[in-house]
């Protein structure tokens, strides 16, 4: 079955970097693109960005241009998303997703917390 | 670009008929058949319901159907239950830079 566990929850300083993982398994890891969704406490989804596993071809929102790296690791099936100069309003969980057009299964998400 | 508009509540009793929208524009929901509605309850991923406007994943009850018109989508959640309480959000792939947009979401109360 598809499955994407994602790494554990971080707490980061203003100004600091934060590199969550997706794992994927149960499908061919290079056949569907990996996104991030991101959602803010009592806040809608956002979507940041996704990765071309195959390619590593990236597309980010404009929002988040320069300050997020995704990459990926086809031999281990991961990839992850690196969201540097941190702040506060950036605590949120972010999610991984699969998907071609849009997203059909998603990470259970990993919670950031940017605290001084 | 801005997310796509969804009512911010919807309400309805046990076994009533509840149906939410999604307004998008002629470069997103109105151009594009890759209309998906996700649930999500507290603390929880998103669990896809509904994709490409209408068809259901395996599991999901055919309770929840979806359709589209123009540039407004639609979820209609037929025969309401408790376990439906939940908040729903709409995507539309937008063939821009920016290919994937989510709806603000819906809070579903069951009275």
């Amino acid at each position: 079955q598809v499955q994407l566990v994602q790494s554990g929850a971080e707490v980061k300083k203003p100004g600091a970097s934060v590199k969550v993982s997706c794992k994927a398994s149960g499908y061919t890891f290079t056949g569907y693109y990996l996104h991030w969704v991101r959602q803010a406490p009592g806040q809608g989804l956002e979507w940041m960005g996704r990765i071309n596993p195959n390619s590593g071809v990236t597309n980010y929102t404009q929002k988040f241009q320069g300050r997020v790296t995704m990459t990926r690791d086809t031999s281990i099936s991961t990839t992850y998303m690196e969201l540097k100069r941190l702040r506060s309003d950036d605590t949120a969980v972010y999610y991984c997703a699969r998907g071609r057009m849009t997203t059909d299964y998603w990470g259970q998400g990993t919670l950031v917390t940017v605290s001084s | 670009q801005s997310a796509l508009t969804q009512p911010a509540s919807v309400s309805g009793s046990p076994g009533q008929s509840i149906t939410i929208s999604c307004t998008g524009t002629s470069s997103d929901v109105g151009d594009y058949d890759y209309v998906s509605w996700y649930q999500q309850h507290p603390g929880k991923a998103p669990k896809l319901m509904i994709y490409e406007v209408r068809n259901r994943p395996s599991g999901v009850s055919n309770r929840f159907s979806g359709s589209k018109s123009g540039n407004t989508a639609s979820l209609t959640i037929s025969g309401l239950q408790a376990e439906d309480e939940a908040d729903y959000y709409c995507s539309s792939y937008t063939g821009s830079t920016t290919p994937v947009m989510f709806g603000g979401g819906t809070k579903l109360t069951v009275l």
